[in-house]
């Protein structure tokens, strides 16, 4: 069985300040890992994945995130937010079949 | 861009009626999913196709029934709508490469009155 779960439903952090957005999985599998971003009245999108090559995942927009097995976590950062970077961001694991298991979100707003 | 496309974009129903909403992808992409997002919930499964014909429940499958006579239509019906089913419903397609990926659509935003 697979799961995921993200740490704060709420994040907000000031302009220019660091991201981080946890993200914590369950895998019997190895697993494949996600983060998707959702503006507001939009679909999904995809920000960056792991899929067993370097753990450290660059992804779209200056975010990045880091497979870390021993901690079963993929947190997603960005050193810098910018204002267009508020939004929903959701985490998600597969690798088990070819269904994805998605976290409950976090929605991040930045602050001027 | 997996040419993704979703009807209705919105629709306003009164409890009891049937209502059916289309995905349409353009790229014959084998795997097809239908979610359900909700304030709190996140995105959960409701029923998944992997090819035509074939089709499998998800984790909140129940009230909800599929069919996908094309490879390129997934239809979701609500047999009977009820007032929990309001909610915005996204399709998905998957590319079939083997890493999981989905590509989302737009979603349609559906209001049981």
């Amino acid at each position: 069985a697979q799961s995921v779960t993200q740490l704060g439903s709420h994040v907000s952090v000031s302009e220019g300040a660091l991201v981080l957005l946890r993200c914590n999985y369950s895998s019997s599998v190895p697993p494949y890992l996600f983060w998707y971003v959702q503006y507001p009245n939009q679909g999904l999108q995809l920000l960056l994945k792991y899929t067993s090559a370097a753990t450290l995942v660059k992804g779209i927009n200056g975010f990045e995130a880091e497979f870390k097995k021993s901690e079963t976590s993929f947190h997603l950062t960005k050193p810098s937010a910018h204002m267009s970077d508020a939004a929903e961001y959701f985490c998600a694991v597969g690798g088990a079949t070819n269904k994805l298991i998605f976290g409950t979100g976090t929605l991040l707003a930045v602050q001027p | 861009d997996a040419g993704i496309t979703q009807s209705p974009r919105h629709k306003v129903t009164e409890t009891g009626t049937p209502v059916t909403l289309r995905c349409h992808q353009t790229e014959n992409h084998r795997y097809m999913y239908w979610y359900r997002q909700d304030p709190g919930h996140g995105l959960r499964l409701i029923h998944y196709s992997y090819g035509v014909k074939d089709t499998d429940k998800g984790e909140v499958s129940d009230g909800y029934s599929v069919s996908r006579s094309k490879t390129e239509d997934f239809l979701l019906t609500l047999e009977s709508a009820t007032s929990s089913q309001t909610s915005v419903y996204f399709c998905a397609v998957d590319e079939g490469k083997g890493d999981n990926e989905q590509f989302f659509g737009p979603g349609t935003r559906l209001t049981v009155l």
